[in-house]
């Protein structure tokens, strides 16, 4: 099976400038989410998608932070405009069924530096 | 919104020896899972604990869910520099989503 696909691996930008990450979750799996991990931290999460629809996005930053799963499959996160402390590592995770117990699979993450 | 504690923060010995890393809650989780993190890479799963007293063994790791599933601890026989990385606990507190500890950074030397 594959795993869950992230890209891309890293980007660098300026503050201010805008960016977007893609995610390609598990065949299947109907709940996707976004985690952040600020280095040296564990993950936090951004926002949680059953199919198509936000499940949870209390602690996404709406102001500078959206993100969509327009077909229930493919996700992107965007940042517009970015700032320093925006620096982390983005995480897109997904599982068969939605509940913490079956555990989530995890993308390699894409490591974003603002400068 | 639950805390997850993590300790200690960092640890680094040498091959051979064992070591027990903690995870602590003021609150009841339903299930309590384990990942383990390498340089680069996402989270990935090791054990998921249910049950208040439950021990899990996976190899060299072993795993309990405190009796009043509020804490937790993963205990590993003589590491090996292949455990090297991040552990992180992650707790579900019956709704759909895991809140994660800050976790342990492991250091194994050779």
């Amino acid at each position: 099976e594959a795993g869950v696909a992230q890209s891309p691996r890293y980007k660098i930008i300026e503050k201010r400038q805008s960016v977007a990450f893609w995610c390609n979750p598990i065949s299947g799996h109907a709940t996707l989410y976004w985690y952040q991990q600020i280095l040296g931290q564990g993950p936090k999460l951004l926002i949680q998608f059953q199919n198509n629809g936000v499940v949870d996005d209390s602690q996404l930053p709406k102001d500078r932070f959206s993100a969509e799963r327009l077909k229930g499959v493919d996700s992107t996160l965007k940042i517009q405009p970015a700032k320093l402390e925006d620096s982390a590592v983005y995480l897109c995770a997904s599982s068969h069924q939605p509940g913490a117990r079956f555990g989530y699979t995890f993308g390699s993450g894409t490591r974003l530096t603002v400068v | 919104t639950q805390l997850l504690e993590q300790s200690p923060q960092f640890l680094s010995i040498q091959e051979g020896e064992n070591l027990t890393v903690y995870c602590n809650s003021s609150s009841v989780f339903s299930s309590l899972q384990w990942y383990r993190q390498e340089p680069g890479e996402g989270p990935v799963l090791l054990v998921t604990v249910v049950t208040g007293g439950e021990v899990k063994k996976l190899k060299r790791l072993t795993f309990q869910f405190g009796d009043a599933r509020k804490d937790s601890s993963l205990h590993i026989t003589a590491a090996q520099p292949g455990d090297t990385g991040l552990y992180l606990c992650a707790a579900d507190n019956a709704g759909n989503m895991l809140t994660f500890g800050g976790g342990t950074r492991l250091m194994v030397k050779p």
